[in-house]
């Protein structure tokens, strides 16, 4: 079965930083990726998704993924965060008719 | 608010009681799934429905019963809750599974004592 795996935990940034959070997931051949994101007291919405195509995926509120299928990874890219970007970030991936869930990445930017 | 739709949002439970968390979809989507959220872990699939009429375990089963109503409701029973099961519990649905993404309800923060 797939897994998936977030290596960052906890980030902590300042507004205007740039921000990378990694996403691997376990094995190869076709896949559907997803990032969601939640924020405080909320359920999960969906920042983007990646199907075929486009490695580079864009998604709402300026931010980006890569899949880069060689390093069975999907990170999530933004050239410059703000304050409302604090939440909680899940990468999943899909297995037969379900998502599996990354643990998250807590997500912190100072003003 | 078109969605999905849990209750209750809250409760507390003392250790061995029963309960029911509902959850009601109005997009017509075919899958529905239970998940659990806890600190550290992610989200944790319980139970799915890919269809009306069909249920299969997920990650973490154990504790935890589900009943497909009819296509818009997917309830998940507790028959004997255990502190363990502390959680805040997301109900989500998609229409063809796999290819397009989740709708996830608001949550049920459930506390057991």
């Amino acid at each position: 079965a797939q897994s998936v795996s977030q290596h960052n935990h906890h980030v902590i940034l300042s507004e205007a930083a740039s921000l990378e959070l990694g996403c691997n997931y376990s094995y190869g051949g076709t896949v559907n990726l997803f990032w969601y994101v939640q924020y405080p007291g909320q359920h999960l919405q969906l920042l983007l998704k990646y199907f075929s195509g486009d490695p580079l995926v864009k998604g709402i509120k300026g931010f980006e993924a890569e899949f880069i299928k060689s390093k069975f990874s999907f990170n999530l890219r933004k050239p410059s965060v703000q304050w409302s970007d604090t939440a909680e970030y899940f990468c999943a991936v899909k297995d037969t008719d379900k998502l599996i869930f990354g643990t998250g990445t807590r997500l912190q930017v100072f003003p | 608010n078109a969605g999905v739709t849990q209750t209750p949002k809250f409760q507390v439970l003392k250790t061995g009681q029963s309960m029911t968390l509902q959850c009601a979809q109005d997009m017509n989507h075919n899958s529905m799934y239970w998940y659990r959220q806890d600190p550290g872990m992610g989200l944790r699939l319980i139970y799915y429905s890919a269809s009306e009429g069909t249920t299969d375990k997920g990650e973490v089963p154990n504790g935890y019963n589900v009943s497909r109503l009819n296509k818009r409701e997917f309830s998940l029973r507790l028959e004997s809750a255990a502190p363990s099961q502390t959680s805040v519990y997301f109900c989500a649905s998609i229409w063809v599974a796999g290819d397009q993404p989740q709708h996830f309800g608001d949550g049920t923060r459930l506390s057991i004592l």
